[in-house]
């Protein structure tokens, strides 16, 4: 079963505007990262999250984790045409040596 | 730098042929990963190896072998080939040890796209 879940499964968006995307997960982690998938190709790692963390940011990413409700969320701001790609949160629930991915977010950015 | 190299790109099999799926990293990595993509389904791991001479089950490990030949190679074999295995077939790596108690970054390859007919 999946560990992660995204929440939309798909959204669309003007250029220049802000893209939240959510992640809910089951069990306790030691970290939650986030990955781009163009289409077509591997994943590309963005940012890592560590239970202690509440906020990180890197570029135009915000990534924030709630640990009491199992959530995290990326922001995306300024959107640009090139941020059109799915996005995946991935946990490594509890430590070990696996990483889960969600089901993904397919973000879209309308120029 | 070629990161995490995976052949083939593309395959098409027939139901009960067998086939081998290579993966090698150039990163001097310790662990290595299978994963598999369906729509809607996200990333499943298939099994990981968290360092040379050992391998591990994931997820979805039925009709499936894999073989950690040496630190940089990691292969997956379909020793007979099923429909429900037609799919998208990653395999990535990190530089997280064996006793690390945070598994780190992973870095992909391309994918290989297998049909099953």
């Amino acid at each position: 079963s999946q560990q992660g879940e995204e929440d939309p499964q798909a959204l669309s968006i003007q250029e220049g505007e802000n893209a939240t995307m959510n992640c809910s997960y089951k069990t306790s982690i030691n970290n939650l990262q986030w990955y781009r998938q163009n289409s077509g190709r591997g994943l590309v790692h963005l940012i890592l999250i560590r239970s202690n963390e509440r906020e990180k940011h890197s570029g135009r990413l915000r990534v924030t984790l709630d640990t009491s409700k199992k959530s995290s969320s990326l922001l995306i701001t300024a959107s640009r045409a090139a941020d059109t790609a799915s996005y995946f949160c991935a946990t490594d629930a509890g430590g070990n040596e696996k990483l889960t991915f969600g089901t993904g977010t397919r973000l879209t950015i309308i120029p | 730098n070629a990161g995490v190299t995976q052949t083939p790109k593309f395959q098409v099999l027939k139901t009960g042929q067998s086939m081998t799926l290579q993966c090698a990293q150039d990163m001097n990595h310790n662990s290595m990963y299978w994963y598999r993509q369906d729509p809607g389904m996200g990333l499943r791991l298939i099994y990981y190896s968290a360092s040379e001479g050992t391998t591990d089950k994931g997820e979805v490990p039925n009709g499936y072998n894999v073989s950690r030949l040496n630190k940089r190679e990691f292969s997956l074999r379909l020793e007979s080939a099923a429909p429900s295995q037609t799919s998208v077939y990653f395999c990535a790596s990190s530089g997280t040890g064996v006793f690390s108690t945070n598994t780190g970054e992973l870095f992909f390859g391309e994918g290989s796209r297998l049909t099953v007919l």
